[in-house]
């Protein structure tokens, strides 16, 4: 069976210190695998995916199979980041998402 | 056209009645999903479609839930005899599925509260 496992229900970090939101999964096959974000009071929102490599707002996130983990980083948080971040997982084109219950994430100033 | 939608965005309803709930999605999307979310906790998959055909449905769903696509654009997602633990919010998410992938477009949601 599949899960998104989030250790972290909060997180909290100053303005410019960097950020890591741990996110891992169990999936027995070749598992396809994104942040989402939800800022307060907007819809949720895709942030990256994994098979893109890309960095989206200044967030990265590496796919380590030997651990099974999909860390969301950030080198320099910034207020705006403030939002609840979650990790979901899915088999490539089959559909349903399984995601992890979240990790908000305060940007102090 | 502006994202996904979802009507209503908030329902109070009183145990044992009968809720439905509409989403219409991005044009041209041909996926439709819908998903659960309660309080502390993830979205969780209920079911969804490929164009018309429903495709998976969570084993997780009671019979009490039903959901139709029937011209492949807008969904309904229906609760039958409602019971407190269905107070939630309910998703949905449309996408278009192409060779590199896809990526799910979600809307607003609406809240249900079973009284």
């Amino acid at each position: 069976a599949q899960r998104v496992t989030q250790p972290e229900k909060l997180l909290s970090v100053f303005k410019g210190a960097p950020v890591e939101l741990k996110c891992n999964y169990s999936y027995s096959g070749s598992p396809e695998l994104f942040w989402y974000v939800q800022y307060s009071r907007q819809r949720l929102q895709l942030l990256l995916r994994h098979i893109s490599r890309e960095s989206i707002k200044g967030f990265t996130a590496d796919l380590n199979k030997g651990e099974t983990s999909f860390h969301l980083k950030k080198p320099f948080a910034q207020e705006e980041d403030s939002a609840m971040y979650y990790c979901a997982l899915s088999e490539t084109n089959a559909g349903k998402s399984t995601f992890g219950d979240g990790t908000t994430l305060t940007v102090k100033p | 056209d502006t994202g996904v939608s979802q009507n209503p965005r908030h329902k109070i309803t009183k145990r044992g009645q009968n809720v439905t709930f509409r989403c219409d999605p991005i044009s041209e999307h041909n996926r439709l999903y819908w998903y659960r979310q309660t309080l502390g906790q993830g979205p969780e998959f209920l079911t969804y479609f490929q164009n018309e055909a429903q495709l998976e449905k969570s084993r997780l769903l009671s019979d009490r839930f039903s959901a139709e696509r029937p011209k492949g654009s807008f969904s309904t997602l229906e609760i039958q005899r409602t019971e407190q633990g269905d107070s939630a919010m309910y998703l949905c998410a449309s996408s278009l599925v192409v060779l590199t992938g896809e990526t799910q477009y979600f809307g607003p949601g609406t809240r249900l509260l079973v009284l």
